[in-house]
């Protein structure tokens, strides 16, 4: 069993649409990351957080330590929004993504 | 601030060569990670470290080596490079309980 899932491991949708994306994980954390990787290859950093909730603008990060589960949330999504969202835990030991893609 | 800067960005290797991936960081983080990530995979922990002098092995260790000299540099050497050692690698590096910033990737080719 991977130390950090993520569920969907593919996601579509329609532009407006509100999306939530999950990451499990069965190692203890101080912190809990999202990262976006673009099609061209490029990693951001959306969140870290170790505990409720934390925004940016359209995106939503929630995390819930007891039960060992987080949420990434994209309200009106958009085309733009198309990439790989990615979870970390602990040593930063990743998930391996969710496909993301936003149809106009 | 240039971020986290990772050179070269492409590179082909003939098996048995060896390289070095350098990594610099110009905003005084303490920790630095380098990754690697294969077509359709996660992110593949190698190496990290905490600070200047310390450095630690991360999932996948085999066949590569790190030095931490001083709090700016992180490179990643590979010795005897294999072909599956062909793969994106990315440094990336943040502070005490903050978010992590990318380098833009190496992308090594080994033939």
């Amino acid at each position: 069993k991977n130390e950090v899932e993520q569920s969907p491991q593919n996601l579509t949708a329609q532009e407006g649409e509100f999306i939530t994306i999950n990451c499990s994980y069965s190692v203890g954390i101080s912190a809990l990351h999202w990262l976006q990787q673009h099609p061209g290859g490029g990693i951001v950093s959306l969140f870290m957080l170790s505990s409720g909730k934390k925004k940016h603008g359209r995106l939503i990060a929630t995390i819930n330590i007891q039960e060992k589960h987080s949420s990434l949330h994209i309200t009106a999504s958009h085309p733009r929004d198309s990439a790989v969202y990615i979870c970390g835990a602990a040593k930063l030991i990743f998930g391996t993504g969710t496909r993301l893609q936003v149809f106009p | 601030n240039a971020g986290v800067t990772q050179t070269p960005k492409f590179r082909i290797l003939k098996i048995g060569q060896s390289m070095t991936l350098q990594c610099t960081q110009d905003m005084n983080h303490n920790y630095m990670y380098w990754y690697r990530q294969d077509p359709g995979m996660g992110l593949k922990l190698i190496y990290y470290s905490v600070g200047a002098g310390i450095t630690d092995k991360g999932e996948v260790p085999n066949g590569y080596n790190v030095s931490r000299s001083t709090t700016e540099d992180f490179p990643l050497r590979l010795e005897l490079a294999a072909p599956s050692q062909t793969s994106v690698y990315f440094c990336a590096s943040r502070p005490y309980r903050a978010s992590s910033s990318f380098g833009q990737g190496t992308r090594l080719t080994v033939v």
